[in-house]
């Protein structure tokens, strides 16, 4: 299940299952999203994108949905395997600027159980 | 050539130290970044290089100095730290400009310790 809390969120599921990994993001001014896989001891690894334009994009097993009326973004992960276990991030890319900053979301904890 | 380079990837220093961390990509980006992390949190924007210029600077202490020697390397001077310090230091690029659908690559990270 997930829990929020003081500590980072955790999604336990078992092996084959569909995951969901949800995330909130702040500023309607953004116009680009990126999700991040982050496993222990490694810098966070490209996983999908997605413009503010899109709705839904859809990768190898993963797929990005972007709700800007709510400010929501999920990350479906299809046929989940032990090796997506991993801290997943979400990260928005502020509008009105040239720089590109980006920002992250607290970040979801996802273990597989074999 | 899709690699961030960092090196080292450990590092314990003492509080009076002076020490650099590097990072190279030969990817052709134009922007470069340093982000920390603490444990358990998301990776913090320290600053942006924007064609070799500091663009963003994260109201981060004196202590961090950032560089841009040219176009693929970028490194972060540290300074007199404080063991609050200690963190996971990333390096990332991304394509510029931003229209380009710029994904941020990151490396490996230096692990820093402070003592």
């Amino acid at each position: 299940g997930e829990s929020v809390g003081l500590h980072l969120p955790t999604l336990s599921v078992q092996e084959g299952d569909n995951s969901i990994i949800n995330c909130a993001y702040s500023n309607s001014a953004s116009d680009y999203f990126i999700w991040y896989k982050q496993e222990s001891g490694k810098g966070p690894q490209f996983i999908i994108d997605i413009r503010s334009n899109m709705d839904k994009r859809q990768g190898q097993r993963v797929t990005v949905l972007l709700n800007k009326t709510v400010k929501h973004l999920s990350l479906q992960i299809a046929a989940t395997q032990p090796g997506d276990s991993a801290v997943y991030f979400c990260a928005e890319r502020s509008g009105g600027t040239s720089y590109g900053k980006l920002t992250f979301g607290q970040g979801t904890i996802l273990t597989v159980h074999p | 050539d899709t690699e961030v380079t960092q090196t080292p990837k450990h590092l314990v220093m003492g509080m009076t130290n002076k020490k650099s961390l590097k990072c190279e990509q030969h990817m052709g980006h134009r922007a470069m970044y340093w982000y920390k992390q603490k444990a358990k949190k998301p990776p913090e924007l320290m600053f942006v290089y924007s064609y070799e210029k500091l663009s963003i600077n994260e109201s981060v202490p004196s202590r961090f100095s950032p560089e841009c020697p040219n176009s693929s390397l970028l490194n972060l001077h540290l300074h007199a730290l404080q063991p609050e310090d200690s963190a996971l230091y990333l390096c990332a690029s991304s394509q510029f400009p931003r229209t380009a659908g710029a994904q941020a690559f990151f490396g490996q990270g230096t692990r820093l310790t402070v003592v």
